[in-house]
C-alpha cells in the first residue's frame, strides 16, 4: 500500500493539450516535492512546496499544495515531447514517502 | 548532471552472490540516501547516512547493508541475492541530515540478479 496515491498512473496527450496530475494521501505532510524521471535516469527535483495552499510556477508547470498538506496537484500548460517522462510526488513525514509515478507521453 | 555518481551502471550477478555499489555525492553534501526502484513497489527508501553516521533506516533488509567513508563516498552491499532484488538502486545526496532537505539523485544503478 502507497502512502502517496497519484493519479492517473498513465497520460498520453497530443502537443499543446493541458494537463493535471494529482498526489493524494490521507497523511499530513510537512512539505512535499515533485520530481521528473526520464528512462535510466536519476529523479529530477522540480519543486519543493511546504506551506498549505502554496502554489508554485516554473515555467509552464504549476504546483499546488493542499491546504491540509496532504495532497499535491501538477499541472502542465501547452505540453511539449519534451515534458514526456514519469513524474513522481515524494511527501516528507519522518522520511521520504514516494508515489508510484504518472508516467505522461506528449505526442508531437 | 546532478554532480552525484554512481558506479557500476549496470550489473548482473546470480542468486546467492553479495555485490557492492558505490556512490560519491555532490561536492559539499554530507548526507547520502540510498533507493530501490522496482517496477512493483516503485521508489523505496532504504538507508541515509551523514558526515559517515547512519541516520535514518528505511525498507531495507538484513541481507543489505551500507557505509559511508572519511571521504564521504558510500557503498550499498548486497548479499545472498534473490531474484527479487533486480532493480534500480538510486544514490541520493543533501547538504545536511534532515531527511527533508532536497535530495539530488545519481543516475542509478541498475542490478539484474538471474
Amino acid at each position: 500500500t502507497q502512502l502517496l496515491e497519484q493519479s492517473p498512473q498513465f497520460l498520453s496527450i497530443q502537443e499543446g493539450e493541458n494537463l493535471t496530475v494529482y498526489c493524494n494521501s490521507s497523511s499530513v505532510f510537512s512539505s512535499l516535492q515533485w520530481y521528473r524521471q526520464e528512462p535510466g535516469e536519476g529523479p529530477v527535483l522540480l519543486v519543493t512546496v511546504v506551506t498549505g495552499g502554496e502554489v508554485k510556477k516554473l515555467k509552464r508547470l504549476t504546483f499546488q499544495f493542499g491546504d491540509a498538506r496532504k495532497d499535491s496537484s501538477l499541472h502542465i500548460t501547452a505540453a511539449q515531447p519534451g515534458d514526456t517522462g514519469l513524474y513522481l510526488c515524494a511527501g516528507f513525514y519522518n522520511k521520504f514517502y514516494f508515489g508510484s509515478g504518472t508516467k505522461l507521453n506528449v505526442k508531437p | 548532471d546532478s554532480g552525484v555518481t554512481q558506479t557500476p551502471k549496470h550489473l548482473i550477478t546470480a542468486t546467492g552472490q553479495r555485490v557492492t555499489l558505490r556512490c560519491s555525492p555532490r561536492s559539499g553534501d554530507l548526507s547520502v540516501y540510498w533507493y530501490q526502484q522496482s517496477l512493483d513497489q516503485g521508489l523505496q527508501f532504504l538507508i541515509q547516512y551523514y558526515n559517515g553516521e547512519e541516520r535514518a533506516k528505511g525498507n531495507i533488509l538484513e541481507r543489505f547493508s551500507a557505509q559511508q567513508f572519511p571521504d564521504l563516498h558510500s557503498e550499498l552491499n548486497l548479499s545472498s541475492l534473490e531474484l527479487g532484488d533486480s532493480a534500480l538502486y538510486f544514490c541520493a545526496s543533501s547538504v545536511g541530515s534532515r531527511l527533508s532537505y532536497e535530495q539530488y539523485f545519481g543516475p542509478g544503478t541498475r542490478l539484474t540478479v538471474t
